[in-house]
């Protein structure tokens, strides 16, 4: 078992540009998390998704930020128009029936 | 919504003594307390995780407590280890069909051999 794949594990933008990050949730897991870590906020959570449908994205910015999960194998959030306040590592992580969440390393992010 | 909090930020101990992690939260609702360590650059890993249901758990030198009246949750090191140097975060999650875990704001950990 690979666990949660995220992709990229680096990603610098300049400010003002699209950034789309990518994960992979463990094969067979139905739920999947987006949660932003920063040293100032802590671990804060983003968005959710349980058998591909949105549950709750409370957390989401709701101006620049998206997520999607057309299909069980990957999940996708996008950030329009970066900002540097968007900096931080965004972790995915995955459950099978929604207690124990298992995270991915991580993309961590840099606007310039 | 669920608010969670964790003391103390830093907390150093003698290699072989017991570390000991405190946090609260708020919702009554909330059912499921796990514990995260993160070491640096490594992604948060789960080492113990405890349900409404039970007041202690104990996964060899990890013990966690639960206090539902008070609405406190602990994490206790017995025998700690310079390995277990790292950040430790508590969560607490909701009932209600969301899933979604609140952090506390971690704790810094570190042994000392």
């Amino acid at each position: 078992n690979a666990g949660v794949i995220q992709t990229p594990r680096h990603k610098v933008t300049g400010k003002g540009q699209e950034a789309t990050l990518w994960c992979e949730p463990i094969s067979g897991h139905s739920a999947v998390f987006w949660y932003r870590q920063t040293i100032v906020q802590g671990l804060e959570f983003l968005t959710y998704f349980r058998n591909q449908a949105p549950i709750d994205d409370s957390g989401m910015p709701k101006e620049r930020f998206s997520a999607q999960m057309p299909n069980q194998s990957h999940s996708t959030l996008k950030i329009q128009s970066t900002q540097p306040q968007d900096s931080a590592v965004y972790l995915c992580a995955s459950s099978w029936g929604g207690d124990t969440q298992y995270f991915g390393p991580g993309t961590r992010l840099l606007v310039l | 919504g669920e608010q969670v909090e964790q003391l103390p930020s830093i907390l150093r101990v003698q290699e072989g003594s017991s570390a000991s992690i405190n946090c609260s939260y708020e919702d009554s609702a909330s059912n499921y307390f796990p514990w995260y360590k993160q070491e640096p650059g490594e992604n948060p890993k789960l080492i113990i995780d405890i349900r409404s249901n039970m007041e202690r758990k104990q996964i060899q030198e990890l013990i966690v407590l639960l206090d539902k009246k008070a609405k406190r949750f602990s994490l206790h090191i017995t025998d700690t280890q310079p390995g277990d140097s790292a950040m430790y975060f508590c969560a607490a999650r909701a009932t209600g069909g969301n899933n979604k875990l609140t952090f506390g704001q971690g704790t810094v950990l570190s042994v000392i051999p």
